[in-house]
């Protein structure tokens, strides 16, 4: 059973902290990615990786960092949490080649105060 | 700039009845369209998905329409049922060369009810 992992359901954090929120895939994919879901907006891309120490900015990096050492594992950094950074954050990985479905995490809900 | 729109934020529809879910894009350049759905306090599950040169995609109870003419799409749930409720995100897939990358709706919550 494919699985995408990430390491909290829910995050308390004071403004100005640094956040971590972690995730790891057990299915070798080479892409990964994070997306926040906030109401009304959908899901918006933060960052995505296309190999180890590879990635590229999507649609709303500002405020955020990634980080990945290994393949299996896709760290979102939030280098000093403000209130308008409280969200869910979803995880996805998928493999290259032609069509492929994206794999989500079970999300993170992270609130700021 | 939203490229993929769903401009209803919900629907309720009656057990047994059929669910269409209407999804909006602007960018041409997609290669396919998937759909997800998702419950409270979970990730997004895949559902259907339609290549860009296709016009219809059947699975189960799940068909997906594609018009390119009319850059929409849609997706019907036949007969709906009340684990259905949930919400509905379609997006639109490109690769990149690099990467696929999924660009989501802003999603229509759905809710089946008895």
């Amino acid at each position: 059973d494919v699985k995408v992992t990430q390491s909290s359901r829910y995050l308390v954090k004071r403004t100005g902290e640094k956040v971590f929120l972690e995730c790891v895939q057990d299915m070798d994919h080479e892409n990964m990615f994070w997306y926040r879901q906030d109401p009304g907006l959908g899901l918006r891309l933060i960052y995505f990786s296309y190999d180890v120490k590879m990635k590229e900015k999507g649609d709303i990096p500002e405020g955020y960092s990634v980080s990945r050492e290994k393949k299996e594992r896709f760290s979102l950094i939030l280098e000093s949490a403000s209130t308008n950074q409280t969200s869910m954050y979803l995880c996805a990985s998928s493999s290259t080649g032609g069509y492929t479905e994206a794999f989500f995490g079970q999300g993170t809900r992270l609130t700021v105060v | 700039d939203q490229q993929v729109k769903q401009n209803s934020p919900s629907l309720s529809v009656q057990e047994g009845r059929i669910s269409i879910l209407n999804c909006d894009y602007t960018n041409s350049m997609f290669d396919y369209f998937l759909w997800y759905k998702k419950y409270p306090a979970e990730g997004p599950t895949f559902l259907i998905s339609i290549s860009s040169i296709k016009d219809k995609n059947e699975d189960g109870r799940f068909t997906v329409f594609l018009n390119k003419s009319a850059k929409h799409l849609s997706l019907h749930i036949v007969p709906s049922q009340p684990g259905d409720s949930a919400v509905y995100f379609c997006a639109g897939e490109k690769n990149t060369g690099i990467a696929s990358k999924l660009t989501f709706g802003t999603g229509t919550r759905l809710q089946v009810t008895l």
